[in-house]
């Protein structure tokens, strides 16, 4: 069945390093792919997505590319700041479109 | 714009006991999902409403079940609750039976004694 596999964590980066989050993907189709956020005490929201082959989706300083050859969506910053210390979920929804599947998760901290 | 909201924040069940779960969609939505994080996971899929016929689910057994109603709001109920249900229930709510855009809800933590 399709399943969503991503780096263990946590990951703990100093302000203003480079990020990275490893998300690997296997799916029948061509599903869409997703990376959300889940703040401190907060809901899971949206961060970006990207719904086809070499599609880069991008918010708040955060980019992932879409890369079926390899089958991946790794995420990127090129500067983390403290506010970014949350944990992050890659996941993808299956080409009928009513079933997403998540990653376990990465929590990320940033230390001033 | 109103949010998606979940009652109640919070509650304890026992093993046995049957439990309902409520999620009130955002503004406009016809499609609510419901998804159960345990601690240290991602979601999982239980399954979706759309215009109050479920229309996918995810590897749950029966008795997770859940209702929508005209308005849009659903309710989960899981019945002879087992210790490892205790876990963070979120709602998510979209349009037209897609998930491709969902808004989720601040979730329900349920601990099973």
């Amino acid at each position: 069945g399709d399943s969503v596999t991503q780096m263990e964590g946590p990951v703990t980066l100093s302000e203003e390093a480079f990020l990275t989050i490893n998300c690997t993907y296997t799916a029948t189709g061509y599903p869409s792919l997703f990376w959300y956020v889940q703040y401190p005490g907060e809901g899971l929201q949206l961060l970006l997505k990207a719904t086809k082959a070499d599609d880069k989706g991008s918010n708040k300083g955060f980019e992932a590319t879409y890369r079926k050859e390899t089958t991946s969506f790794h995420l990127e910053k090129g500067s983390v700041q403290v506010s970014d210390s949350a944990v992050y979920f890659c996941a993808l929804l299956n080409t009928g479109g009513f079933k997403t599947i998540f990653g376990a998760g990465t929590r990320l901290f940033v230390k001033a | 714009e109103t949010g998606v909201t979940q009652s109640p924040t919070h509650l304890i069940k026992t093993r046995g006991q049957q439990v309902t779960l409520r999620c009130s969609s955002q503004s406009g939505h016809n499609t609510v999902s419901w998804y159960q994080q345990a601690l240290g996971q991602g979601p999982q899929f239980i399954f979706q409403y759309y215009r109050e016929e479920e229309n996918g689910r995810g590897n749950f057994p029966p008795r997770f079940s859940g209702l929508q109603f005209p308005n849009y709001s659903s309710e989960l109920n899981v019945n002879a609750l087992e210790l490892d249900d205790s876990a963070l229930y979120l709602c998510a709510s979209s349009l037209g039976g897609q998930q491709e855009t969902q808004y989720f809800g601040p979730g329900t933590r349920l601990l099973v004694l």
